[in-house]
């Protein structure tokens, strides 16, 4: 089966710690994203990433870091720095820069972040 | 600045009814227009799009309909069911950037 996994779907963080949210596709995707959602908020980008070892910042990077070290997996890492992280996590992915595609983006189950 | 505008953003409708969300665009740029739809803890999933060579996409209940002079596009669902309750973004893209702009979602409540 192809798809987007994200783990862990629940997480709970103490103030002052970091925690890493992990993405995987198997879906030979080139590009993958990393987006909050809050109630009444949409979905906003934190990052992006469009090709192994490069990406961006989104709208909302702020206290947020990313890594791509693999095409398969973008782990995202909430940081100590992000005042508020209790939301909901989505990871998706989009393009096979190796075939005609459309912009449909694939998303993960997501993970609810919860700060204690 | 939001660049899509979604409206309304909680819609209550009977079942058998006409569920209606509209949305609104900027960047002139936008070429591509989908709908996701997306169930409470779930992550949102393609519903359905439109290229705006073409003014409406009909599958099964679901229906968009483009008006590309307005910068406007809307999802139609009819006959509306229960299973449909759910909150649908619209979303919009340009050519090559890959970066959607969504719209901030309308929770849809189809009563039984």
């Amino acid at each position: 089966d192809g798809g987007i996994t994200q783990s862990p779907k629940y997480l709970f963080r103490k103030e002052g710690q970091n925690v890493t949210l992990s993405c995987e596709q198997n879906l030979n995707h080139d590009a993958m994203y990393w987006y909050r959602q809050d109630p009444g908020q949409g979905l906003r980008l934190i990052y992006y990433s469009q090709i192994v070892n490069d990406f961006q910042k989104g709208d909302i990077a702020e206290g947020y870091s990313v890594s791509r070290e693999k095409k398969e997996s973008f782990p995202l890492t909430v940081t100590s720095a992000q005042k508020n992280p209790t939301a909901f996590y989505l990871c998706a992915s989009s393009i096979d820069l190796g075939t005609t595609s459309t912009d449909t983006q694939y998303f993960g189950p997501g993970t609810r972040l919860t700060v204690l | 600045q939001q660049q899509v505008k979604q409206s309304p953003q909680s819609l209550i409708v009977q079942k058998g009814g006409i569920s209606i969300i509209n949305c609104a665009y900027e960047n002139t740029a936008f070429d591509y227009f989908p709908w996701y739809q997306q169930f409470p803890g779930k992550g949102p999933a393609l519903l359905i799009a439109i290229r705006p060579d073409v003014s409406e996409k009909k599958e099964g209940r679901f229906t968009i309909s483009f008006n590309k002079s307005a910068k406007q596009f809307s999802l139609h669902i009819m006959d509306s069911q229960p299973g449909d309750s759910a909150t649908y973004f619209c979303a919009s893209s340009s050519g090559g950037s890959y970066i959607p702009t969504f719209g901030r979602g309308t929770s849809l409540i189809v009563h039984p």
